[in-house]
């Protein structure tokens, strides 16, 4: 069974950089495609962007070019950084596979709550 | 964007209670749509995709359908793990977007 676990700071400074990691375990990370979403209470669910295993990646353009993910094929992880965070960065984030021909997510993380403020 | 429309925002019922949940896409998605069940500190959970075929190990008192651009999310008969927040994604196009979300009480 696939099982992914977001790990990272829980506060971050306005202005600075949110970093996530995502650990995938039970399953190889060389393939598939690897998603982060976040959930507000104001703005519900908001699908940040995926990576693939070849490199390709999709970033949702509401995100306005803060937004990376990059795989670490060794470790079996793959991490987010969001840029110039401010107070409507604050959410719980999720990783999440996505299928590899379809565009749903069959496996998702439990989720990390990350706070920015001062 | 595809906008999707999801309600009610909450809906309280009784243990056995027939429980219905909308979600509207603003275009045409076919019937790529999922349907997810999310409780509090666990993983969400893929019920339903495409909009009508249950994924495995999930209980046969769920079910979906699709008219249009309509879908919803049925439970026949609620159970007291049922409680949770309910939410649709469109599998369409990108940006990938989701409901609002719909809090079932029992």
């Amino acid at each position: 069974q696939v099982q992914l676990h977001e790990s990272g700071p829980g506060l971050v400074k306005p202005s600075e950089t949110l970093s996530l990691t995502c650990t995938v375990s039970g399953g190889s990370i060389s393939t598939y495609y690897w998603s982060w979403i976040r959930q507000t209470p104001g703005k519900g669910l908001e699908y940040l962007g995926y990576i693939y295993f070849t490199g390709n990646s999709y970033y949702n353009p509401s995100l306005r070019g803060r937004v990376t993910i990059s795989l670490d094929t060794p470790k079996n992880q793959f991490s987010l950084k969001v840029t110039s965070v401010t107070a409507a960065d604050t959410a719980i984030y999720f990783c999440a596979r996505r299928a590899v021909n379809d565009y749903y997510f069959d496996f998702w993380g439990h989720g990390t709550l990350v706070t920015v403020s001062s | 964007d595809i906008q999707m429309t999801q309600s009610p925002s909450s809906v309280s019922a009784s243990v056995g209670d027939r429980v219905t949940i909308t979600c509207r896409a603003s275009q045409d998605i076919g019937i790529r749509l999922a349907w997810y069940q999310q409780t509090p500190g666990e993983a969400p959970k893929l019920l339903i995709y495409p909009a009508f075929t249950l994924q495995h190990g999930v209980p046969s008192r769920f079910s979906g359908s699709a008219s249009g651009t309509g879908f919803t999310l049925t439970i026949s008969s609620l159970q007291p793990e049922d409680s949770a927040t309910y939410f649709c994604q469109q599998a369409t196009d990108f940006p990938l977007t989701f409901g609002g979300g719909t809090r079932v009480e029992i």
